[in-house]
């Protein structure tokens, strides 16, 4: 059975960070595409980044320099650094498995999802 | 980058047939994706590939691409099926991800 068990989330204060876990069995990640979506209250669901199986990495435009997709494939689990942080962040995190083919990819698989909130 | 329009809102009686639109500039060229999430859940993939359904998705469930429209078919409608739903494409040019703004449906 596939799950992706996330953790990490909690309130900080705006300028500071964040490590968001997503912790993953029956698959390995060392295999798969990983992203991040986030969505925040009452809103839609925002793309952040993927990480590909051989490490490469895609951003969003309005996380790019300031969060970063990494992935132990020792522990099959893949992370999300977010650093100076903004009200604006505040969201639901959701860590998702892709899967691609014929050049298009979607989410088969996605995490319980864990809310950061970022105020003073 | 790549924009998806969807209505903010669908309403359909029970037994009848939803239909959620998603727009994009020769959306018929791309793979859409369509995800049903229930309030303070994980979306859940209902449609991948245009058309095709994942195992464990009611027959109901169907979609179609073509021009500028993708459209999410949900036939026979139930009080279950009430939740948002979002369309996806994944951009090539880009190595990134859209999703449509999300469409709430309203099982009346």
């Amino acid at each position: 059975e596939v799950q992706l068990v996330q953790s990490g989330g909690g309130l900080v204060q705006p300028g500071g960070s964040l490590r968001l876990s997503c912790a993953v069995s029956g698959f390995s990640v060392s295999h798969n595409y990983m992203s991040w979506v986030r969505q925040a209250p009452g809103k839609g669901l925002e793309w952040l980044s993927v990480i590909y199986s051989a490490g490469t990495t895609y951003y969003a435009d309005s996380v790019k320099g300031r969060f970063t997709i990494s992935k132990d494939n020792s522990k099959n689990t893949i992370f999300l650094q977010m650093n100076s942080l903004r009200a604006e962040d505040t969201a639901v995190y959701y860590c998702g498995s892709l899967y691609c083919t014929s050049g298009s990819c979607y989410f088969d698989f996605w995490g319980q999802g864990t809310l950061v909130t970022v105020s003073s | 980058s790549y924009v998806l329009s969807q209505p903010p809102s669908v309403s359909v009686a029970p037994g009848k047939t939803a239909r959620i639109t998603c727009g994009g500039n020769n959306i018929g060229s791309e793979s859409v994706h369509w995800y049903q999430q229930r309030p303070g859940q994980a979306p859940v993939l209902v449609i991948h590939s245009d058309s095709d359904r994942p195992s464990g998705i009611p027959e109901r469930f169907s979609g179609s691409n073509s021009g500028n429209t993708a459209t999410l078919i949900i036939g026979r409608v139930e009080a279950g099926d009430e939740a948002d739903y979002y369309c996806q494409v994944w951009d090539s040019r880009s190595d990134q991800s859209v999703f449509g703004g999300g469409t709430k449906l309203t099982v009346l």
